[in-house]
């Protein structure tokens, strides 16, 4: 049974572009959040998607979207990119709407923005 | 809303000694709370889990109680081994039950 995947690992990108990362969820799964760690920080939460829709969304801005797939994937789209976006993004997914239940992780996208 | 204060480190241990990661939550409701590990250079990985008070949760040697009165979910474990040299990271559910709030994490660092 595969885990929570991710792509690409890693990525190089300059400021002002715009960037995508991908997430496929757990088998059975079909609710998606998406968390950003900061080197040396706990993550923080940047949106959850079920049904193909945002349903919770943390304190980021506007230059941070998603969107998530009939098959339950998603991705997270960051434009304008800023140095402070340099992060390991954790994608993270969780059964039957994700209210209150355990979130396994994937192995993250380590971004680094220069 | 929903926070978690989680003892700062780095904790330096020798193989076998016993481990204490203090972790205290504010939390309107009864959240979930929740201990994940990270190894260098991967993702999160769910050590335990305690849903209600009282629960107590473990797996593979580690421990946490869920402490109503005290609003805590220390993590503690017998005998540590090299191998459990990791970020630790405490978290519980937001009110809406939706996202995880995580501490700022714990680096473990175990000697033999």
């Amino acid at each position: 049974d595969a885990g929570v995947t991710q792509s690409p690992t890693h990525l190089i990108k300059t400021r002002g572009q715009q960037v995508t990362l991908r997430c496929s969820p757990k088998s059975g799964h079909d609710t998606v959040s998406w968390y950003q760690q900061a080197l040396g920080q706990g993550p923080q939460f940047i949106f959850q998607y079920y049904e193909e829709e945002e349903r919770q969304r943390g304190n980021f801005p506007d230059r941070f979207s998603g969107h998530q797939f009939p098959n339950y994937s998603s991705e997270l789209n960051v434009n304008a990119l800023l140095l402070g976006d340099s992060a390991l993004y954790l994608c993270a997914s969780s059964p039957g709407q994700g209210k209150g239940e355990t979130q396994y992780f994937g192995p993250g996208t380590r971004l680094l923005v220069l | 809303g929903n926070s978690v204060t989680q003892m700062e480190g780095p904790v330096t241990l020798s193989e076998e000694a016993f481990l204490t990661i203090n972790c205290t939550y504010t939390a309107t409701g009864y959240p979930s709370l929740f201990w994940y590990v990270q190894y260098p250079g991967e993702g999160l990985q769910l050590l335990l889990k305690a849903t209600k008070a009282d629960d107590k949760g473990s797996n593979k040697g580690f421990e946490a109680t869920y402490r109503k009165e005290t609003t805590s979910f220390h993590l503690e474990k017998g005998s540590v081994q090299v191998s459990d040299s990791a970020v630790y990271f405490c978290a519980l559910n937001n009110q809406a039950g939706t996202a995880l709030i995580f501490g700022k994490g714990t680096t473990l660092s175990v000697s033999s």
